[in-house]
Parts: structure tokens; sequence; C-alpha cells
């Protein structure tokens, strides 16, 4: 079955990069996203790759896939406090098919 | 980008009501969309997928009879928690894929929070 994995917990000074790192396991897979979720707040999608792509890059957000070891990363220039939230791996097959989570990274920004 | 709103954003009920919470895509049509539970701290798990105007898929586990969903318009999904018990107390989040284009993106709403006491 399919299965998302991250790490639990990432702190980091203001103003440095953050990388958040999540490996998965199904081989099929077409989308990778990254999700942000606020306390007590719904998910909002930052940024998504498709399987075929090495990298995209958007703003302070860079995304990077190797697709040979499953492993997605997120990283965030130059760190602000507003960065301070769970962020969610996730992946899909595509074709409207249902999305699996990671399990999530509570990203911890100390001034 | 794309809206997606619920209600309601929170609710307390007692053990046995039953409790209706509305996903609605407010600038775009969705043919499909999905419900998840998430736990404090803990992952999203999808419960079920909502296609308009046919019954839900239920993912494994999910009793279809405790969580009934209803996709009658194209905007609009309902989940109605029958007899909830406090178990049932979580936060419940929808999403909506736009069935007009081909992007695979789906826009969360910002969740329900359930607590049955």
């Amino acid at each position: 079955g399919e299965d998302v994995e991250q790490s639990l917990f990432l702190s980091v000074r203001e103003g440095d990069s953050s990388v958040i790192n999540c490996t998965y396991t199904d081989s099929s897979s077409t989308y990778l996203y990254w999700y942000k979720q606020e306390p007590g707040a719904g998910l909002q999608l930052l940024t998504y790759i498709f399987s075929n792509m090495d990298m995209k890059q958007d703003q302070r957000l860079t995304v990077l896939l190797n697709k040979k070891d499953k492993h997605l990363s997120l990283r965030i220039a130059d760190t602000q406090t507003g960065d301070s939230a769970i962020y969610f791996c996730a992946e899909s097959m595509g074709g409207g098919n249902k999305l699996t989570f990671g399990t999530g990274t509570q990203l911890k920004v100390e001034l | 980008g794309a809206v997606v709103s619920q209600h309601p954003s929170r609710v307390i009920c007692k053990s046995g009501t039953s409790v209706k919470i509305e996903c609605r895509s407010l600038d775009f049509q969705a043919t499909t969309m999905f419900w998840y539970r998430q736990f404090p701290k803990q992952s999203l798990m999808l419960m079920a997928t909502s296609n308009e105007g046919s019954k839900a898929t239920y993912e494994q586990g999910v009793e279809k009879d405790k969580f009934l969903i209803n996709h009658a318009s194209l905007t609009l999904s309902t989940l109605t928690v029958t007899s909830a018990h406090p178990e049932d107390s979580s936060f419940y989040i929808c999403s909506a894929r736009d069935s007009r284009t081909y992007q695979e993106t789906q826009y969360f709403g910002p969740g329900t929070r359930l607590l049955v006491l």
C-alpha cells in the first residue's frame, strides 16, 4: 500500500533556510504536493511537481524530487515567523485520484 | 485561486444527535469532492470520495451508514454524521477539484471542528 513519511519536527532560526523532507513508497505516483496547515485551519496548497520533473522553484520555495529514491523535499528560503505551521507532502496518481498525505512536519521558526 | 468553503466552522452537539457539514466550491464546479478526517497532531485520513449525482465511494473501515454523503449539485457536497458519539469528535476537512480543467490540484476548505459531548 501507499506510505508517505515525514520527520515530525523542524526548528530553524528566522532568515535561515528550511528543508522539509518526505519519502513515499508508491512508484506510480504522478503528482507530488506540498500543503501548509496553520493551527485550526484547512490546508493551503503551496506547490506541486509532476513526477517527470526534478525541480520546481516558486519564489522562496524550491521543490526537489528524486524519483529513483522516492524522495521529495521542500526548501523555504529566508524562513520567516509566518512560515511556522505544519507542512504536509502528498502524492496522487492523477486522473482525479485521491491524495495520500504524509505524517506532517511541524516547522517552528525562532527569532 | 479556487475557493472552497465549509459550514459550520465549529459545532458542539450532544451524543446521539446528527450533524450536517456543508462543503461548497465557490467559484468553480466540482464533480468530485473529498472528505477527510484529522485527529489532533495527526495527518489527514481520506474518508470518502463524493461524486456528483452518484453514490460516494468510502474508504475501507469508514461506515457509510454512519457518515452519509450527498453530492446533489456541482458545487455542494454534504457530510452528515449520524447518531454522533464522542469518538466522532474530530476536524473534518473537505476538498474539491475543478472539473472543467485537467488540473489535478485539490482545493481544501477551512475545516469543521466537531465536538460531541
